[in-house]
């Protein structure tokens, strides 16, 4: 069975500092992958995605991922955090052999300090 | 504007109440599904529906029931709610199932007492 895992449930970083939040997944087979982020109150929408071709994927606000299939990873990073940032992120896995199915990990909590 | 809407956002009901949660979209999307989120568990899939008349069960689908009679609307029912269906609930649509791109609405939160 397809599952992902996020290592750490809470990050705190400083304004300014680096953001990563690591995505790990076992598979396989190819699969697609995304990064979500939900702001307080909010629901979940969607930060970036990676399906096919190139494996560095940017998306909203700055944010970027690496797929590396060897390492079976797919890190979320930030070079620069803003306050705004602070929220809680998913990431999500999915194989075209099991219907496209999501399947989320734990979440991640970041905290922007000033 | 394009968007997923749930009701009640908020709720508090006791044991063996029933309940549904109205969930409607408005972009013509094929593809509806229920999440609950738990600290730590991040999101789970309850049921899900791939176009009208059509629904499956997700990962935790027991306790609960779904009915897609039209396409923008999925609502999600509890026949007997219990205490440990105290959670954050989503509903989330998609073009179809294959993009991969959800859109969720702003979630019902429920507590059964």
């Amino acid at each position: 069975a397809q599952s992902v895992t996020q290592l750490g449930s809470h990050v705190s970083v400083s304004e300014g500092a680096l953001v990563l939040l690591r995505c790990n997944y076992s598979s396989s087979v190819p699969p697609y992958l995304f990064w979500y982020v939900q702001y307080p109150n909010q629901g979940l929408q969607l930060l970036l995605k990676y399906t096919t071709g190139a494996t560095l994927v940017k998306g909203i606000n700055g944010f970027e991922a690496e797929f590396k299939k060897s390492e079976t990873s797919f890190h979320l990073t930030k070079p620069s955090a803003h306050m705004s940032d602070a929220a809680e992120y998913f990431c999500a896995v999915s194989f075209k052999a099991a219907g496209n199915k999501l399947t989320f990990g734990g979440g991640t909590r970041v905290l922007v300090k000033p | 504007e394009a968007q997923v809407t749930q009701n009640p956002r908020y709720l508090i009901t006791v044991t063996g109440k029933k309940l549904t949660v109205t969930c409607s979209q408005n972009m013509n999307h094929e593809y509806m599904s229920w999440y609950r989120q738990d600290p730590g568990l991040g999101l789970r899939q309850i049921y899900y529906s791939m176009n009208v008349e059509v629904t499956d069960k997700g990962d935790v689908p027991e306790g609960y029931k779904v009915s897609r009679k039209e396409k923008r609307n999925f609502p999600l029912i509890l026949e007997s709610p219990s205490p440990n269906q105290t959670s954050l609930y989503f509903c989330a649509s998609s073009l179809r199932l294959n993009t991969g791109e959800l859109f969720f609405g702003e979630g019902s939160r429920l507590t059964v007492l």
